[in-house]
């Protein structure tokens, strides 16, 4: 079981919005900053927001992060076939002392 | 380019041992700290150990501590993990990750290699 909560699945059609969301508790997300990595299957992480809110060169500017207490979004618009995927938050956690991962949410584009 | 390598994995039987290697180039290794992040088979990713510049300071995941060990030689731009006492639950590919200036707070990872598979089975 993850620290971080993750919507196990998230779909949208081409050209919509999709949001995911990251459930974390004070000693990670309430204090620490959020960063979002995209996997295709079959390949490594790729880094797509760091530090909360802001993008990677060569991320497209269709991705976009926020955080709010204990929880952070990714949010995707303009949806494409490309933007397929497996989507996972990460932040560090001061309990722990040590990065965690949310569980991943399977994006399927429609 | 910034590119990482991976190599050393393979077929190890429960209590066995193995020794990862992370070769790094296109950027200046000593200045940054190193990440090992391991994902099993089907399942999400899940952060492994890291260490800083020096190699000095070392974090490691509960589920790995007190068996694997992370170490960096920073003449050769490589970082290594070496891992013991393995479990079938180790079976995962691992994949190092180039982390920020520590590795303290840090849970960027801007550059990953393409993994290595460790299979734990009799």
């Amino acid at each position: 079981q993850s620290v971080l909560t993750q919507p196990p699945s998230a779909s949208g059609t081409p050209g919509q919005r999709v949001i995911v969301s990251c459930s974390g508790s004070t000693s990670n997300i309430g204090r620490n900053i959020v960063n979002w990595y995209q996997q295709v299957p079959g390949m490594a992480p790729k880094l797509v927001i760091y530090t909360t809110n802001q993008r990677p060169s060569g991320v497209p500017a269709r991705f976009s992060g926020s955080k709010s207490g204990t929880s952070a979004s990714l949010a995707i618009s303009g949806l494409q076939s490309e933007d397929e995927a497996d989507y996972y938050c990460a932040t560090w956690d001061d309990s722990l002392n040590g990065p965690v991962f949310g569980g991943g949410t399977k994006l399927t584009v429609l | 380019e910034v590119q990482m390598v991976e190599s050393g994995g393979g077929l190890v039987q429960p209590g066995g041992s193995l020794r990862l290697s992370c070769a790094a180039s296109g950027f200046v290794f000593s200045s940054y700290a190193m990440t090992w992040v391991r994902q099993a088979p089907g399942k999400g990713l899940e952060w492994v150990t890291g260490i800083d510049v020096s190699g000095m300071s070392t974090y490691y995941g509960h589920s790995v501590r007190g068996r694997f060990t992370i170490s960096r030689d920073n003449a050769k731009d490589t970082v290594f993990l070496q891992m013991n006492s393995l479990r079938v639950e180790d079976t995962a590919i691992y994949y190092c990750a180039k982390g920020g200036t520590q590795v303290r707070g840090v849970s960027s990872f801007d550059r990953w290699g393409q993994g290595v598979l460790v299979t734990v089975s009799s």
